[in-house]
This record gives C-alpha cells, sequence and structure tokens, in this order.
C-alpha cells in the first residue's frame, strides 16, 4: 500500500517564476492538504481539498492556489515566486469520517529553493 | 495567540533514559484532537501518537505515552528507553475538530540522543 507521494523532491526556481507541485494521496484517502515549512519551523497549513474543492485556507496570499483531481490527487501553483517561497512543501492525505480523529498522513515533501 | 507552544528548541537524553517533550495548547473548542509527529532529517512527518480531548485516558503507543493534562492544556510527550534512532525534531499539533481538518503545528524540539 503506497504511501503518499510527492514530486518533485527538489526544486530550484527564480524570483518571479511559478512553480507547480505534485502530490498523491495514500490509497483510501480522499483529502488533501498542503504546508509550506520554513528552515527551523512548524509546518503551517496552506489549504485542504476535498472533492475537487477547496475546503479551507490558511493565511496565504492568493499566489497560492491549487487544485485536486476526480482521483484525488492535488497540485500546489506558487505564483510569482519570492526568495521567501523558500521551504519544503509538505502534502498530507486523510480520509474524511466525521467522529474519527482524522490522522493525517505526511509525504516526503518538496524542497523549493527560490533564488 | 498561539495554539500550540512548544518551549524547549533543543533537548539532549542519554541512550536508554526516559525523556519529556513539552507542549500546551490553546483551543475554545471542547472537541479537539493531539498528535505527535517526528521528523527525522529526511524531512517526512511520521505520526507518533493521537490523544482525543473526550478521552479519559493517557495514550500509549510502545515506547511513546502521552500525559495529557486537560486543565493545565499540556500534552507532553514521554519517550521512554530513548535509542539513538529517537534524534529528530518532534512535533506537537493539534486539530480543532469543529473548525475543520486544520492541523496546527508547534515549532518543535530536536531531540538527540546521546550514546
Amino acid at each position: 500500500d503506497a504511501g503518499v507521494t510527492q514530486s518533485p523532491t527538489h526544486l530550484i526556481k527564480t524570483r518571479g517564476q511559478q512553480v507547480t507541485l505534485r502530490c498523491s494521496p495514500k490509497s483510501g484517502h480522499d483529502t488533501v492538504s498542503w504546508y509550506q515549512q520554513a528552515l527551523g519551523q512548524g509546518p503551517q497549513f496552506i489549504f485542504q481539498y476535498y472533492e475537487e474543492e477547496e475546503r479551507q485556507r490558511g493565511n496565504f496570499p492568493d499566489r497560492f492556489s491549487g487544485h485536486q483531481f476526480p482521483n484525488y490527487s492535488s497540485e500546489l501553483n506558487v505564483n510569482a515566486l519570492l526568495l521567501g517561497d523558500s521551504a519544503l512543501y509538505l502534502c498530507a492525505s486523510s480520509r474524511i469520517d466525521r467522529g474519527r480523529y482524522n490522522e493525517q498522513f505526511f509525504g516526503p515533501g518538496t524542497r523549493l529553493t527560490v533564488l | 495567540a498561539q495554539k500550540i507552544t512548544q518551549t524547549q528548541p533543543g533537548m539532549f537524553v542519554q541512550e536508554k533514559e526516559a525523556v519529556t517533550l513539552d507542549c500546551t495548547y490553546d483551543t475554545s473548542d471542547p472537541s479537539y484532537g493531539l498528535f505527535w509527529y517526528k521528523q527525522p532529517s529526511s524531512g517526512e512527518m511520521i505520526f507518533l501518537i493521537y490523544q482525543g480531548s473526550y478521552d479519559q485516558q493517557n495514550a500509549t503507543e510502545g515506547r511513546y505515552s502521552l500525559n495529557f493534562q486537560k486543565a493545565r492544556k499540556s500534552a507532553n510527550l514521554v519517550i521512554s528507553a530513548s535509542q539513538l534512532g529517537d534524534s529528530a525534531m518532534y512535533f506537537c499539533a493539534m486539530r480543532e475538530v469543529n473548525t475543520g481538518n486544520q492541523f496546527y503545528f508547534g515549532t518543535g524540539t530536536s531531540l538527540t540522543v546521546i550514546p
């Protein structure tokens, strides 16, 4: 049973460019959340997708957008990259099941460097 | 106000000894879950243990136990019989049931196990 997978593993971009990160959730999971983890910090919630719609969003600008596909995989897009966008981007999947604690399983992350 | 506070940036423990990592939280939601994750240098977040706000007993998972003190809003992680492989970053996280699946993370504690 494959866990959460993310691609690419590493990415180097320059300021102003656009980037797309990809995530495939764990089998049986229908919800994908994205987090940004700056060096030395805890993960910060970007947004969450369920049923191909953005359900919840953290305190991130509109330059950060996403998409979820019918197979539950997801993309994170960042436009007009800034140096401060350099971070580890983590994808987490879970299964909507009200009453349960909805443990999130994390992928290995994509390390983005903006020069 | 910070949802999750981890006041120990770094901790050292002798191999085979026990160590406690501190976590306090802030929420007005009566229904919430508390999680601990381990993050090795590879970057992937590994789920360790969960405690629900209505759970009467402290959670235990192998060498991990969670010292849950609801009135003090603390959820400390206790690792018994430390092993060299326990050296990693440890993050405390919270999910508020009535505000969706967003996870709030602390800033983490770096644990080093000394042989």
